[in-house]
């Protein structure tokens, strides 16, 4: 049974700092997803990493993926409040899997 | 890019009756889609998979006589929620995969369901 696990599951951040959220896969996957959800809403697509090594960035957030270590990170680079949210990951093998998600607030 | 239109938003029902939720795919065709429910604070958690012409696959646990899925179409997916009750409660969302593979899912808006 594929198993997606992220950590933390909360992350209390100060602006201008740095830091990064872990997402661990428990079989082999085609691709893994990290999406942001905002309250009240649905997922909004971040990045889509197809291979081993793969590494995206937009704005102030990076994504890698290590398929070998069934790990993929999701860097926030000098946070700043408006990327409070809930951040998931999820792996797909014949269906998606999210992890439990990463609450992320970004105090002033 | 790629629309899911899921509606409605937000529904409200007494204990007892079905609510029937819609997941269209307003662009492209989707042979796959996924129904998600999440409850507050909490992960997605995959109801079932729904394929165009064929029955519904639903996830260990899922009540397939309670929640009814068709997918009658190359855009149109469907989530009824029958005899609803008040643990049914919940944010429901579907997903669609683009025929032919892909690499993107889309999501719908979402549907809050509250059974009074």
């Amino acid at each position: 049974e594929l198993k997606v696990e992220q950590n933390p599951l909360f992350l209390s951040m100060q602006e201008g700092k740095n830091y990064t959220i872990y997402c661990n896969y428990s079989t082999t996957s085609d691709r893994l997803y990290w999406y942001r959800q905002d309250p009240g809403k649905s997922l909004e697509s971040l990045f889509v990493l197809l291979s081993n090594g793969a590494v995206k960035q937009e704005g102030r957030l990076m994504a890698s993926l290590d398929t070998k270590a069934r790990l993929s990170t999701l860097h926030i680079t000098a946070a700043v409040h408006d990327l409070s949210a809930t951040y998931f990951c999820a792996v797909i093998k014949g269906k998606l899997i999210f992890g439990q998600g990463t609450e992320l607030s970004v105090k002033p | 890019g790629a629309v899911v239109s899921q509606h409605p938003s937000r529904v409200i029902c007494k204990s007892g009756t079905s609510v029937k939720i819609e997941c269209r795919s307003l662009d492209f065709q989707a042979t796959t889609m996924f129904w998600y429910r999440q409850f507050p604070k909490q992960s997605l958690m995959l109801m079932a998979t729904s394929n165009e012409g064929s029955k519904a696959t639903y996830e260990q646990g899922v009540e397939k006589d309670k929640f009814l899925i068709n997918h009658a179409s190359l855009t149109l997916s469907t989530l009824t929620v029958t005899s609803a009750h008040p643990e049914d409660s919940s944010f429901y969302i579907c997903s669609a995969r683009v025929s032919g593979g892909g690499e993107k899912l889309f999501f719908g808006s979402g549907t809050q369901l509250s059974v009074l």
